[in-house]
């Protein structure tokens, strides 16, 4: 398996631009994470989806944010406008049914978003 | 939300040197993971510990889950430039669903050769 697949890899783009992020997650696997990463705040959680239904969006730090899952092999971040404090490398990640806390989480490469 | 708290946020030493980074909380998992994250790349699994007390280890790495599963600790012997990364726990909650997996900052780890 190719693991999860992350594109694109780096995306640089002006403030107010919309950006979409894509990830694609191991075949067979129940949950997708979206991830932020940055140096000051850690890896934070913005959503999560189960069997491509979103279960927890608390993580999502504005309404300027969007996720979807149409199907199970493919799942979008959406940040529409984007604003320099969004610059971040965000993560996707699946895993396989929750056996009561805690399973393995794959991750992907990442995308390194700078917003200028 | 559970909090958990890394030290030492940075860690640089020399090769062959042992060192030993903590995770803490003040609640209880059910189980704690530990992730390594190399420049570029996401994390990666490195073990799972599930019952207080437990130590479990992975070549020069000892993993420890607190007797009240609230902490653990990561040792490296004698480390290598390869040990370099970010190493990142992460705890779970039983019954918690998916969102019970709170990681923590993360150490960041260089070895000099």
């Amino acid at each position: 398996d190719a693991g999860v697949i992350q594109s694109p890899r780096h995306e640089v783009t002006e403030m107010g631009q919309e950006v979409t992020l894509r990830c694609k997650p191991i075949s067979g696997h129940d949950y997708l994470f979206w991830y932020r990463q940055t140096m000051m705040r850690g890896l934070e959680l913005l959503i999560y989806f189960n069997n491509n239904v979103p279960i927890d969006d608390s993580g999502m730090p504005e309404d300027r944010f969007s996720a979807k899952m149409p199907n199970a092999s493919f799942s979008t971040l959406k940040i529409q406008p984007s604003e320099p404090r969004d610059s971040a490398v965000y993560f996707c990640a699946s895993s396989l049914a929750n056996w009561g806390g805690g399973s393995e989480q794959f991750f992907g490469p990442g995308t390194r978003l700078t917003v200028l | 939300t559970q909090l958990l708290e890394q030290s030492p946020q940075f860690l640089s030493i020399q090769e062959g040197e042992n060192l030993t980074v903590y995770c803490n909380s003040s609640s209880v998992f059910s189980s704690l993971q530990w992730y390594r994250q190399e420049p570029g790349e996401g994390p990666v699994l490195l073990v799972t510990v599930v019952t207080g007390g437990e130590v479990k280890k992975l070549k020069r790495l000892t993993f420890q889950f607190g007797d009240a599963r609230k902490d653990s600790s990561l040792h490296i012997t004698a480390a290598q430039p390869g040990d370099t990364g970010l190493y990142l726990c992460a705890g779970a909650v039983a019954g918690g669903g998916a969102d019970g997996l709170t990681f923590g900052k993360g150490t960041h780890l260089i070895i000099q050769p």
